[in-house]
C-alpha cells in the first residue's frame, strides 16, 4: 500500500474555473500535510501545509483535511494557465521521521 | 547566493566512474535531505542529516554515500552506479527535522548513468 496517494491525471480545468486535488494517505497517525507545486523542469515549491481538519486558505488556495477520512485536498479558484503544473502532496509521519509524497497529479488550465 | 543551491545541475557519467553532488543552503537550516526524483514515481527520501549527523538512510543502495561536513553543505558521492540510477536529484533544507517545517528544495541535479 502506498503511503500516499494521488490521481496522476492530467487533470484539465478551463480558465476561471475551481480546481479540485485530492490526496489520501495510509498512516492514521500522520500530524502534517503540504502541497508542493512542481513545473515542468524545476524543483517543488510549497504551496500550503496544514495539520488541523478543516479548511485553511491563502489567496486562492484552501487546503482542506479531514483525518478521519485520511484526506486531504487543495482547492484553486479562479485558476489560471499559470497555474499548469504537477501538483505533490506530501505527509509527514507520526514520528516526524519520514516524509512521503505522492506521485503527484498533472493540472492543465486551459485559456 | 540565497536559498539552495545545487551543483552540477546536469551530470553525465559512466558506471565505472565516481562522481559527487553538492548542495548548499543559505537560510541557517539545521536538517537537509537528499531525494530521488524517477519519472512517474513518488520523490524518494534517500538521507536526512540533523545538525550534521544522519538520521535517516532509508535503504539506499551503499553505491550512494551522503557526506554532511557543516550544517550548510551536504553531499552526494557516486560511484559504481547503475542505469536505473539515472534521476532527477533533489537537495533541500528545513529549519528542523520537525513535523511543520517546510522544505525549501534546490534545482536539482538530472544525472544520467550510461
Amino acid at each position: 500500500q502506498k503511503e500516499v496517494e494521488q490521481n496522476s491525471g492530467p487533470l484539465s480545468v478551463p480558465e476561471g474555473a475551481i480546481a479540485s486535488l485530492n490526496c489520501t494517505y495510509s498512516d492514521r497517525g500522520s500530524q502534517s500535510f503540504f502541497w508542493y507545486r512542481q513545473y515542468s523542469g524545476k524543483s517543488p515549491e510549497l504551496i500550503m501545509f496544514i495539520y488541523s481538519n478543516g479548511d485553511k486558505e491563502d489567496g486562492r488556495f484552501t487546503a482542506q483535511l479531514n483525518k478521519a477520512s485520511q484526506y486531504v485536498s487543495l482547492l484553486i479558484r479562479d485558476s489560471q494557465p499559470s497555474d499548469s503544473a504537477t501538483y505533490l502532496c506530501a505527509v509527514n509521519d507520526r514520528n516526524f521521521n519520514k516524509f512521503y509524497f505522492g506521485s503527484g497529479t498533472k493540472l492543465n488550465v486551459k485559456p | 547566493e540565497t536559498g539552495v543551491t545545487q551543483t552540477p545541475r546536469h551530470l553525465v557519467m559512466g558506471m565505472t566512474n565516481k562522481k559527487s553532488l553538492k548542495c548548499e543552503q543559505h537560510l541557517g537550516h539545521n536538517a537537509m535531505y537528499w531525494y530521488k526524483q524517477s519519472a512517474k514515481k513518488p520523490l524518494e527520501l534517500m538521507f536526512v542529516y540533523s545538525l550534521e549527523e544522519r538520521v535517516e538512510n532509508n535503504s539506499v543502495p551503499s553505491r550512494f554515500s551522503p557526506e554532511c561536513p557543516n550544517s550548510s553543505h551536504l553531499f552526494l558521492h557516486l560511484h559504481t552506479l547503475q542505469p536505473e540510477d539515472s534521476a532527477l536529484y533533489l537537495c533541500a533544507s528545513s529549519q528542523d527535522r520537525d513535523s511543520y517545517n517546510e522544505q525549501f528544495f534546490g534545482p536539482g541535479t538530472r544525472l544520467t548513468v550510461l
